[in-house]
């Protein structure tokens, strides 16, 4: 069965500095690795994707993610934040014929 | 133009109530689905349909009951409702089913049942 973890439940960074958002996971095959923010009574949003290559991938807004193979993990990072990114982010792994398995969500706050 | 939209946005009623929340996509893509968000965010999936036929239906009750007249909607019908389906409903849509491509919600329907 796959799943997601995001060990944060909360990141609090301040504005400008560096953040990561961690997201492991466990399937069996190969993985397609999402990210999706959502902010406040809002439907979820397309960040960026890893499929296959490039183990680093870029998305919308200024962020990446790193995917890593042995550690199984693919965390979520930006190199400034910005206080407007303070919002929900899940990560979210689908192998071929199944389903979107989502993580619990972590939530980014960043002050001012 | 929105690409994927749910009416009602708020939908408020009491138990044993039937209800329905409509959901239409006008990006071209062939499957949509629906997905619960319960009051700890936590997301799951309800149902998927591929070209309008149902492909994966998670383990919810059978009062819940999506329906597809064509590509571009997905509805969903709840009868008897129940104070746990309170929540929030969100419709989403992918190009088709492989695992690669990415998929689009819409901003929501919450439900309240009293």
């Amino acid at each position: 069965a796959q799943s997601v973890a995001q060990p944060e439940d909360q990141v609090n960074v301040a504005e400008g500095n560096p953040l990561t958002v961690k997201c492991t996971y466990s399937v069996s095959g190969n993985p397609y690795l999402f990210w999706y923010v959502q902010y406040p009574n809002r439907g979820l949003q397309f960040l960026l994707k890893y499929i296959t290559g490039d183990n680093l991938v870029k998305g919308s807004y200024g962020f990446e993610a790193e995917f890593n193979k042995s550690q199984t993990s693919f965390h979520l990072k930006k190199p400034s934040a910005l206080v407007s990114d303070s919002a929900l982010y899940f990560c979210a792994v689908r192998v071929r014929g199944q389903n979107f398995v989502f993580g619990p969500g972590t939530r980014l706050s960043v002050l001012p | 133009d929105t690409a994927v939209s749910q009416t009602p946005k708020y939908l408020v009623t009491q138990m044993g109530n039937d209800k329905s929340i409509k959901c239409e996509q006008n990006l071209g893509h062939d499957t949509m689905y629906w997905y619960k968000q319960d009051s700890k965010k936590f997301l799951k999936i309800m149902f998927s349909y591929n070209n309008k036929e149902l492909i994966i239906n998670e383990t919810v009750p059978n009062r819940f009951s999506p329906k597809s007249p064509d590509k571009a909607h997905l509805n969903l019908h709840i009868n008897s409702l129940e104070l746990g389906d309170s929540a929030v409903y969100f419709c989403a849509s992918s190009q088709d089913l492989l695992a690669a491509y990415e998929q689009y919600f819409g901003p929501g329907t919450r439900l309240t049942v009293t």
